[in-house]
């Protein structure tokens, strides 16, 4: 199957810093990445879909101006997370679609401190 | 908008057969698909249905009824490494065709 990568893997900041996360899907082009967030023991939410060349589509209730997505290229797209809260403290995962299929990366798990 | 509803949890023992049942409520549904997520780790892909009926791919089968809105992930044979939390999907037609998580089942598989 196809592969999607995320960096880094884990992350700790401060409160009121940024902190970007990177999605590579290494194998296959995706004009369209997803942004999906877990609490513990909860489901993959649907933060955003992200669009290659375009303005990223945010589920209601996201807020846009602190979940920044940049889809600069076909293999990559980044989420950055501006003036991080501990509630912001999550599980943030990409996918990218491949017909039928979503890969997802392998995860970033954020903790604000 | 989009609702699916599974089982929390379910348990059961080594060499057992399980079924975990998905029920959805959407528009613009094109078909369910079932991942598998354990703890700590992503959620990868199991199986993938667009049509009524049932795909089976080793010790996991998905079951489809697209007139009752229904679906089943059937795990036989199971092993304590198939202990993880299943989530059914639905695909919809929106916004590049994503896919919507169901809250997910837990299964804990005991010797």
């Amino acid at each position: 199957g196809a592969v999607v990568s995320q960096h880094p893997s884990r992350v700790i900041c401060k409160s009121g810093t940024s902190v970007k996360i990177e999605c590579r899907s290494l194998d296959f082009q995706a004009t369209t990445m997803f942004w999906y967030r877990q609490f513990p023991k909860q489901s993959l939410m649907l933060m955003a879909t992200s669009n290659e060349g375009s303005k990223a589509t945010y589920e209601q209730g996201v807020e846009k101006d602190k979940f920044l997505i940049n889809h600069a290229s076909l293999t990559l797209s980044t989420l950055t997370v501006t003036s991080a809260h501990p509630e912001d403290s999550s599980f943030y995962i990409c996918s990218a679609r491949q017909v039928h299929e979503q890969f997802f990366g392998p995860g970033t798990r954020l903790t604000v401190l | 908008g989009q609702s699916l509803e599974q089982p929390s949890e379910v348990t059961a023992v080594e060499g057992a057969i399980v079924q975990i049942n998905c029920t959805y409520q959407t528009s613009g549904f094109y078909g369910l698909s079932w991942y598998q997520q354990h703890d700590g780790g992503a959620p990868t892909f199991l199986s993938y249905n667009a049509l009524d009926g049932l795909e089976e791919t080793g010790r996991f089968s998905s079951f489809l009824s697209r007139s009752d809105s229904y679906g089943y992930l059937l795990l036989q044979e199971l092993q304590m490494k198939d202990s993880a939390s299943y989530f059914c999907a639905v695909g919809v037609r929106n916004y590049g065709q994503n896919f919507v998580f169901g809250p997910g089942t837990r299964l804990s598989v005991l010797p």
